[in-house]
């Protein structure tokens, strides 16, 4: 559903420094996600992938880690760059990945 | 990748008008779409998905007549806010997939999104 009248949390980070964010799925059926960054004023960008019989996964810079159990999500980013500055959301799926279900959100800060 | 255009990327309306916004797959073919709404500092919200050449599917408590979704072809579908209030002022985002089954990487393709204000 719809976080009404909530405020993004944020992370603020070192440049260099590495990230970790994380997201709290709600459907326990849920067997695709992912990350998207949105930055200001701009649509999402995907980010990384991952379906529900996989743990890990790793991109360029990023990893995801799923934990079926809790119901969690994690992205990592190693060696923060002030591009990485934006809004992060993980995404939920189920049933022949047709809809998209947003979570809440976290604001990530770099400071140079 | 592939691209989703919006148009337009940014309107002003007075209460009580309709404003249509378009979103279009440039360099593919699109047999479902979604129209997420978004407000500040909040996430995405699903509001509907486009189907191509039949109604589209609302999710729950998003009015149809209010927000009306035509997806007429494979790579256009619009959204129609309907007598416009300030409530609706909004950032409006669709997204499209390419072809059916299930997804490959990146196969959810998002638009700019359009920032609807209603005075």
């Amino acid at each position: 559903g719809e976080s009404v009248g909530l405020h993004l949390p944020t992370l603020s980070v070192q440049e260099g420094d590495n990230s970790i964010i994380n997201c709290a799925y709600s459907n326990s059926a849920s067997d695709y996600f992912i990350w998207y960054k949105q930055e200001s004023g701009k649509g999402p960008q995907f980010i990384i992938d991952i379906r529900s019989n996989m743990d890990k996964r790793q991109g360029q810079r990023v990893t995801v880690l799923l934990n079926k159990t809790v119901k969690h999500l994690s992205l990592q980013i190693a060696a923060t760059q002030p591009g990485d500055s934006a809004v992060y959301f993980c995404a939920e799926t189920w049933h022949n990945f047709n809809k998209f279900y947003f979570g809440s959100g976290t604001k990530l800060n770099v400071k140079p | 990748g592939a691209v989703v255009s919006q148009h337009p990327s940014w309107v002003i309306c007075k209460s009580g008008t309709s404003v249509k916004i378009e979103c279009r797959s440039l360099d593919f073919q699109a047999t479902t779409m979604f129209w997420y709404r978004q407000f500040p500092k909040q996430s995405l919200m699903l509001m509907a998905t486009s189907n191509e050449g039949s109604k589209a599917t609302y999710e729950q408590g998003v009015e149809k007549d209010k927000f009306l979704i035509n997806h007429a072809s494979l790579t256009l579908s619009t959204l129609t806010v309907t007598s416009a209030h300030p409530e609706d002022s909004s950032f409006y985002i669709c997204s499209a997939r390419a072809g059916g089954g299930a997804p490959n990487t990146g196969e959810l393709f998002f638009g700019e999104g359009s920032r609807l204000t209603v005075l």
